[in-house]
């Protein structure tokens, strides 16, 4: 089935550091988007990409949509320590919509 | 502010009982997700409906799991018989899907039902 392999699976970063994560696949997809998840709460979308080479800012966040349609970075400048947390890239998938996750990068931020 | 709305955010309950989680898309959206989530599997996908209707099931337990949407505003995964490995937190996602070539469809998710079944 569809898989998606995010990388790193953590990272420990100074605050002011710049990071880098990506996902990547086999399979095609028509949407990314990159969520972060803080303790004990849900997923909260941070950026969504809906077509092949696009680029997308929010705030210090940039992400993009690869040519491929089968990977997708986001790095995040300038870290602080309330960069923290777990980001999630997504898919979907062309046919039905069906979204999959990555497993997830757990970011820490040393101030 | 729109919001997915999930309900209970916690249950604690005995193997063997029935637990039923309860989810309230954002106003306007047609697709509606389940995940659960655990430290092992991460964010799997259980369920997901257009339109009410079941579109993928196969990410979920058909034996003990079912997953309905009574109407539009709600959505509901019910569990019977619970067993401990069924602990875990179950969200629930919805957005707006308009086609196969749409773009326009962002994913929202609630904040969760976090699952302890002893």
């Amino acid at each position: 089935g569809q898989q998606l392999n995010q990388s790193p699976q953590s990272m420990f970063i100074q605050e002011g550091e710049d990071v880098s994560m990506n996902c990547t696949s086999s399979s095609i997809f028509n949407t990314w988007l990159w969520y972060k998840q803080d303790p004990g709460e849900g997923p909260v979308l941070l950026i969504a990409l809906y077509k092949a080479g696009e680029l997308t800012s929010n705030g210090r966040l940039t992400a993009q949509f690869g040519i491929t349609r089968k990977d997708s970075f986001l790095n995040i400048s300038a870290s602080i320590p309330s960069d923290v947390g777990i980001y999630f890239c997504a898919g979907r998938i062309p046919q039905g919509g069906k979204l999959i996750f990555g497993q997830g990068t757990e970011l820490s931020v040393k101030p | 502010d729109a919001r997915v709305t999930q309900t209970p955010r916690h249950k604690v309950t005995e193997m063997g009982q029935e637990v039923t989680m309860r989810c309230q898309p954002i106003l306007g959206h047609n697709t509606v997700f389940w995940y659960r989530q655990t430290m092992m599997q991460g964010l799997e996908l259980l369920a997901y409906f257009r339109n009410r209707a079941p579109l993928d099931d196969s990410g979920m337990p058909k034996d003990r799991f079912s997953a309905e949407m009574p109407d539009a505003t709600l959505a509901t995964l019910k569990i019977q018989p619970s067993e401990p490995r069924d602990s875990a937190v179950y969200f629930c996602a919805s957005g707006l899907v308009t086609g196969p070539g749409s773009f326009g469809n962002t994913i929202y998710f609630g904040e969760g039902s976090w699952l302890t079944v002893v």
